[in-house]
């Protein structure tokens, strides 16, 4: 079992959906929590970061923490076709280099 | 400010060929990373390194070696390819463990 699991999908919503991401992790010691975006044939590019449990937002897009679950959640309000890409969780432990661990990765599409 | 780069882009191998994938950061960061990527797996930590001329196993390390003798550059050999290891590589930095990791656009690699 992986330690970050993630619903592969594919995803497709139509433009200015909300669209809700979600991943459920295994390891209590993880504390750091990311969410990157990757673009096709792109590398990931970091898109949320959060630590411990909570709410943070940034524009359209809101992260979620819930530690007691240990349950991740994107969401993002009035999706846009260039919102189109793979969503990627990650966690990590401070101590152990910074390795991140990644789930699956969820493909979205945004149809116009 | 080229961030991190990858060489090369695409390769074909044959079963038994060696050879080493280039990685290099002008953002003077200490924390180097290797991944791979594949279908339905997420990305994978191969290697990483906390600062020049060290190294470490990540979670797939069989089969790769590594080696960080300037700051700025990371890299990543194969001694004997297998088909097993057609995948997308991925090269990250970063400053420190709970700071972003910058990637790179990837190298394509297929096995034959």
């Amino acid at each position: 079992q992986k330690e970050v699991e993630q619903d592969p999908g594919p995803l497709s919503v139509p433009e200015g959906a909300i669209v809700s991401l979600n991943c459920t992790y295994s390891n209590s010691a993880f504390q750091y929590f990311m969410w990157y975006r990757q673009y096709s044939r792109k590398g990931p590019e970091l898109l949320m970061y959060t630590y411990s449990s909570g709410n943070k937002e940034d524009g359209r897009f809101t992260a979620q923490v819930d530690k007691s679950s240990k349950y991740i959640s994107l969401f993002i309000r009035d999706s846009q076709p260039s919102d189109s890409a793979t969503y990627l969780c990650a966690s990590f432990v401070y101590n152990q280099g910074g390795k991140l661990i990644f789930g699956q990765g969820t493909e979205l599409s945004v149809k116009p | 400010n080229a961030g991190v780069t990858q060489t090369p882009k695409f390769r074909v191998l044959k079963t038994g060929q060696s050879m080493t994938l280039l990685c290099a950061q002008d953002m003077n960061h200490e924390y180097m990373y290797w991944y791979r990527q594949d279908p339905g797996m997420g990305l994978r930590l191969i290697h990483y390194s906390v600062g020049e001329g060290t190294t470490a196993k990540g979670e797939v390390p069989d089969g790769y070696n590594v080696s960080r003798l300037k700051k700025q550059n990371f890299l990543l050999g194969l001694e004997s390819a297998a088909p097993s290891q057609t995948s997308v590589y991925f090269c990250a930095s970063t400053s420190g463990p709970q700071e972003t990791q910058y990637f790179g656009p990837g190298t394509r690699l297929l096995v034959l």
